[in-house]
């Protein structure tokens, strides 16, 4: 049971050039979440997906796009990076119901954009 | 979502009692209280959540005021593993998927 597992972990990007941040859970969690956190600040959401197939804007989703695969998975993609996207990056899920404010985060993805 | 306060930063002697307080005055009736706390650059972990009644699991406890106006988290024995940032969080459980992170407190636990 390895929870919410995040690739890359580390990723040097140009300016202008894309990527997909991936993230997959084992938990059979129906909601996914990502996050992005600068140097000394708190967790800002960018997306969230409270199930398979649907998807909604958080505090900071401009610059970003998502997309629910399954219920496992659920991605995120920077178009066009920008040295404003410098961050480190965090998935989490969660159950629906009683316990959906338990949020499991992966380990992280840090992100440098030159 | 209520907005919560804490202090930026505290200290505790190791083997100590650390009580880390919030406030949420302007909680509402269906919201519940999170703690979560963040060690090194790691992923949040979760902590422990309550609605009005006092909660313990074998990480902390929490105390929430009868007015429910502001909440303690109490780490019993901290150790050295303790330092690190911890949120308080207030939102509902049902019809809100969002959890919204402030900046915490950073808790350093002293030797």
């Amino acid at each position: 049971n390895a929870g919410v597992t995040q690739t890359p972990k580390f990723q040097v990007l140009k300016t202008g050039q894309s990527m997909t941040l991936q993230c997959a859970q084992d938990m059979n969690h129906n909601s996914m979440y990502w996050y992005r956190q600068d140097p000394g600040m708190g967790l800002r959401l960018i997306y969230y997906s409270a199930s398979e197939g649907t998807t909604d804007k958080g505090e900071v989703p401009n610059g970003y796009n998502v997309s629910r695969l399954n219920k496992r998975e659920f991605s995120l993609r920077l178009e066009s990076a920008a040295p404003s996207q410098t961050s480190v990056y965090f998935c989490a899920s969660s159950e629906r119901g009683r316990r959906t404010g338990e949020l499991f985060f992966g380990e992280g993805s840090r992100l440098t954009v030159l | 979502d209520a907005k919560t306060t804490q202090p930026p930063s505290m200290d505790c002697a190791e083997g100590r009692a650390a009580n880390l307080p919030c406030n949420h005055s302007t909680i509402s009736g269906n919201e519940y209280v999170y703690w979560y706390r963040q060690i090194h650059s790691q992923g949040p972990q979760y902590i422990i959540h309550g609605l009005k009644n006092n909660e313990t699991n074998e990480m902390a406890s929490l105390i929430i005021t009868e007015d429910r106006k502001s909440s303690t988290l109490i780490l019993p024995h901290a150790t050295l593993r303790d330092t690190a940032v911890y949120y308080c969080i207030v939102r509902a459980n049902f019809g809100n998927e969002k959890l919204t992170f402030g900046t915490g407190t950073r808790l350093t636990i002293i030797p």
